[in-house]
């Protein structure tokens, strides 16, 4: 299957900071989601993004298919941006999703 | 609320016991995928399902089984269950055919085996 590997895997922020999340993966897809998972464990789709760049208020996100990677921003994070924030990437448009190991987010006040 | 509706939301049972979990996709949704999410296994998904038909099967142990049936709605079947089952259980569903729409997860079922 394909490999999906996620850096940093903890990542603690200041109030108002800004930050990246990144994700590498090993074969050509045709399918990336971003999903944020908040502290009671909903997991919340931000973005299908399976090439290009997308923007949704403070957040945006890149892919790069070509180069196998997917970049997730985040600016002047507040509270409630804290959670895990996963990658998750299929071969097919709307196929199974394999899932990286998530990046946690700590946003401190 | 996502449009993903999954019962029940928590879910206390004895080794050896047989548990269904429930899942109503988002209305217009074909596809729906079973994931389960453990500690030290993270997001494995389970199991695909189109409109009935079963599509793609992932690591699910033989002890389990779904269906979706005739309104779309899936059930997960977990039976003989063994301490490690404990975990998330989460449903998804997708527009298949609308490639711009990512997949839209309910809350999640937590089972716990005892």
């Amino acid at each position: 299957g394909i490999q999906v590997e996620q850096s940093p895997p903890d990542l603690i922020l200041q109030e108002g900071a800004n930050s990246t999340l990144r994700c590498n993966f090993s074969d050509s897809v045709n399918n990336l989601q971003w999903f944020h998972q908040n502290p009671w464990g909903q997991l919340i789709n931000l973005f299908y993004i399976p090439s290009g760049t997308k923007q949704n208020g403070r957040l945006s996100a890149t892919t790069v298919a070509t180069e196998r990677y997917s970049l997730l921003y985040i600016s002047s994070s507040q509270t409630t941006d804290s959670g895990v924030y996963f990658c998750a990437v299929a071969r097919d448009s709307w196929g199974k999703l394999q899932f990286g190991a998530g990046t946690q987010v700590v946003v401190t006040p | 609320d996502s449009g993903v509706t999954q019962t029940p939301k928590h879910l206390i049972t004895a080794t050896g016991q047989r548990v269904t979990l429930r899942c109503s996709p988002r209305s217009g949704d074909l596809s729906v995928y079973w994931y389960q999410q453990s500690l030290d296994q993270g997001l494995q998904f389970l199991i695909q399902y189109y409109n009935g038909e079963e599509r793609a099967k992932g690591n699910i142990l033989e002890r389990f089984s779904a269906q979706q049936f005739p309104d779309l709605h899936s059930e997960l079947n977990l039976s003989s269950l063994e301490l490690g089952d404990s975990a998330l259980y989460f449903c998804a569903s997708s527009v298949q055919g609308a490639p711009n729409y990512g997949y839209t997860f309910g809350s999640g079922t937590r089972l716990t085996v005892v």
